[in-house]
């Protein structure tokens, strides 16, 4: 079965900061990636995926995530954090319609 | 927009309790999950549902049970609820190899 590493616990920028969060993953095949965020007490929102194609994708908030074959990596970016984007990331790796599998999460905190 | 309505956002119940989490999606989505979320160990597949009385075992299986009568409905069930079993979960549709989560119900078993 397919997995996905984070390998930060806690990652903590300061407002304006660039921002990288890692994400590797485990699968034999073409992978579906996604990163999602979690704002405290809430549920998971989508803020990009990667299927095929161009490797840099786009997502909501200004987030941008590039899928690195010969890493396996999928990171996610943001060029200034603002104060906002503090919650939790997951990196999640599917491998069809009826198996996903998320990473452990990495918790952002944002310095005024 | 998709919707998927977990019935309860906090619960609270005793050791040895039935316990039933439900979640309804409006999206007409065959495919349908059941994590359980624990800080350090992210989300973990307990069960999916990929069409009506149809179920599959995710990761951690033991000490719950499923059951979706309705394409609509998917229902998480804690046949003896024990402490180990206090955590958030996480109702989950998909379509297209994405998916659409709920709000979380926060258990505590007390």
């Amino acid at each position: 079965a397919q997995s996905v590493t984070q390998p930060d616990i806690h990652i903590t920028v300061s407002e304006g900061a660039s921002l990288e969060l890692r994400c590797n993953y485990s699968y034999g095949a073409t992978p579906y990636l996604f990163w999602y965020v979690q704002s405290p007490g809430q549920g998971l929102q989508l803020l990009l995926k990667y299927f095929s194609g161009d490797t840099l994708v786009q997502g909501i908030k200004g987030f941008e995530a590039e899928f690195k074959r010969s890493q396996s990596s999928f990171n996610l970016r943001k060029p200034s954090v603002h104060w906002s984007d503090a919650a939790e990331y997951f990196c999640a790796v599917g491998a069809g319609n009826n198996d996903m599998r998320f990473g452990a999460g990495t918790r952002l905190t944002v310095k005024p | 927009d998709v919707k998927v309505t977990q019935s309860s956002r906090y619960l609270v119940k005793r050791t040895g309790e039935k316990v039933f989490l439900e979640c309804v999606q409006d999206m007409d989505h065959e495919n349908m999950f059941w994590y359980r979320q624990d800080p350090g160990l992210g989300l973990r597949l307990i069960y999916f549902s990929y069409d009506v009385k149809m179920k599959e075992k995710g990761d951690i299986p033991e000490g719950y049970s499923v059951s979706r009568e309705k394409k609509e409905r998917f229902s998480l069930i804690l046949e003896s609820a024990s402490t180990n079993q206090t955590s958030m979960y996480l109702c989950a549709s998909s379509w297209a190899a994405e998916a659409f989560f709920g709000q979380g119900t926060r258990l505590t078993v007390v």
